[in-house]
């Protein structure tokens, strides 16, 4: 069956960093998406990884290891506003999404 | 970047009659979309997928006819929940894609809030 799985929560601290893993199992692999949702808000696009390697866009980087099936997430310099839930996403062979639940990242002062 | 709107954001309707969601891309045309239903603290539930000029594919469990999809266009795409009840009150989003483009990303409309009394 396919499968992601992701942490359910975490807790990390202001200016800190924090690395949110996700492992996948799916028929085919076209791409691992990481979403962005803030409660009650619709998932907002972060990154795209296809190829093995580190993506970095700004404060946040994304990873992925096709062959352990592997992708974190890494939030630098955690700011207060990103407090919210992580959704990590692999596309199959159909080009259909497969979800993870979601990480509720909660940052304290 | 892509943008996809979704109207209305907020709806209440009573209980019984029908309600009409819209997702559009605004700046790309969208082969694929895909309707999200989410209960709070959950994740994305995928209801159905629909291609343009095409008949929707509905997930298990969803029942095509009280949950009515619609993909005319590129543009648009929707979502008509028949005979609505109380239990259908959620938060209903769309996504959409060019899905025979692989690496495109998926981009999401602002979600509906349906309250149904």
């Amino acid at each position: 069956g396919q499968n992601i799985d992701q942490p359910t929560e975490m807790t990390a601290t202001e200016g800190a960093i924090v690395q949110i893993n996700c492992t996948y199992q799916t028929s085919g692999f076209n791409g691992l998406f990481w979403y962005q949702q803030h409660a009650g808000e619709a998932p907002t696009f972060l990154s795209y990884n296809v190829l093995d390697g580190l993506e970095e866009k700004g404060r946040f980087s994304s990873f992925l290891s096709r062959s352990k099936g592997y992708s974190y997430l890494l939030l630098k310099e955690l700011q207060m506003k990103d407090s919210a839930s992580y959704l990590c996403a692999c596309m199959d062979s159909n080009y259909q999404l497969i979800w993870g639940a979601g990480t509720k990242l909660i940052i304290k002062p | 970047g892509a943008v996809v709107s979704q109207h209305p954001s907020r709806v209440i309707c009573k209980s019984g009659t029908s309600v009409k969601i819209e997702c559009r891309s605004l700046d790309f045309q969208a082969t694929t979309m895909f309707w999200y239903r989410q209960f709070p603290k959950k994740s994305l539930m995928l209801m159905a997928t629909s291609n343009e000029g095409s008949k929707a594919t509905y997930e298990q469990g969803v029942e095509k006819d009280k949950f009515l999809i619609n993909h005319a266009s590129l543009t648009l795409s929707t979502l008509t929940v028949t005979s609505a009840h109380p239990e259908d009150s959620s938060f209903y989003i769309c996504s959409a894609g060019q899905m025979d483009k692989p690496g495109n990303t998926i981009y999401f409309g602002e979600g509906s809030w349906l309250t149904v009394v």
